[in-house]
């Protein structure tokens, strides 16, 4: 069965700090992999997506993920944090079979200042 | 963009009441919808996959006479919590697909909070 693993429940980096937040995936075939963004109380917004193609996607906010096969990941990254990227973030993996999206627990990010 | 809006934005009401929560797509026609529920700091669990014209599809362990689900139109779906009582209360959001789009990421709402007394 598909799964999204994000290994770091949350992470706290200093602002204009460098991020990466993990993800794994396990799926069959070569997946769709999404990363969302979510503040609190609200719905989620999407930061990026891998459907084919170059490996290295470019999303919004100044966001980019890499995907690699061979590792299973897609990471999600940001050269420079800004206060306002504070928010959960969550990685998914949709089943194209099903058209279902499945759902990485997600990560907490902290900024200090 | 594509929008999904999401009404109401917050519900709070009695136990033994029946809620309705509606997902509308604004500028786009979705023949599957989507309804998660998220419990405080944790992931969006999928309930049910909403069909347009017929039945939803649920999840195993969510109980259909509970949430029912209605996709009556390409632009429309309804989840009723019926009899909802304080263990239902939790952040409900539903998605959409662009039936025109292959397979493109779901847009989602922006999420309804149920409080039940």
């Amino acid at each position: 069965a598909q799964s999204v693993t994000q290994p770091d429940i949350h992470i706290t980096v200093s602002e204009g700090a460098s991020l990466e937040l993990r993800c794994n995936y396990s799926y069959g075939a070569t997946p769709y992999l999404f990363w969302y963004v979510q503040s609190p109380g609200q719905g989620l917004q999407l930061l990026l997506k891998y459907l084919s193609g170059d490996t290295l996607v470019q999303g919004i906010k100044g966001f980019e993920a890499e995907f690699k096969r061979s590792q299973s990941s897609f990471n999600l990254r940001k050269p420079s944090v800004h206060w306002s990227d504070a928010a959960e973030y969550f990685c998914a993996v949709d089943h194209t079979g099903g058209f279902k999206t499945i759902f990485g627990a997600g990560t907490r990010l902290f900024v200090k200042a | 963009g594509a929008v999904v809006s999401q009404h109401p934005s917050w519900v709070i009401c009695k136990s033994g009441t029946s809620v309705k929560i509606e997902c509308r797509s604004l500028d786009f026609q979705a023949t599957t919808m989507f309804w998660y529920r998220q419990f405080p700091k944790q992931s969006l669990m999928l309930m049910a996959t909403s069909n347009e014209g017929s039945k939803a599809t649920y999840e195993q362990g969510v109980e259909k006479d509970k949430f029912l689900i209605n996709h009556a139109s390409l632009t429309l779906s309804t989840l009723t919590v019926t009899s909802a009582h304080p263990e239902d209360s939790s952040f409900y959001i539903c998605s959409a697909r662009d039936s025109g789009s292959g397979n493109q990421p779901q847009h989602f709402g922006d999420g309804t909070r149920l409080s039940i007394l």
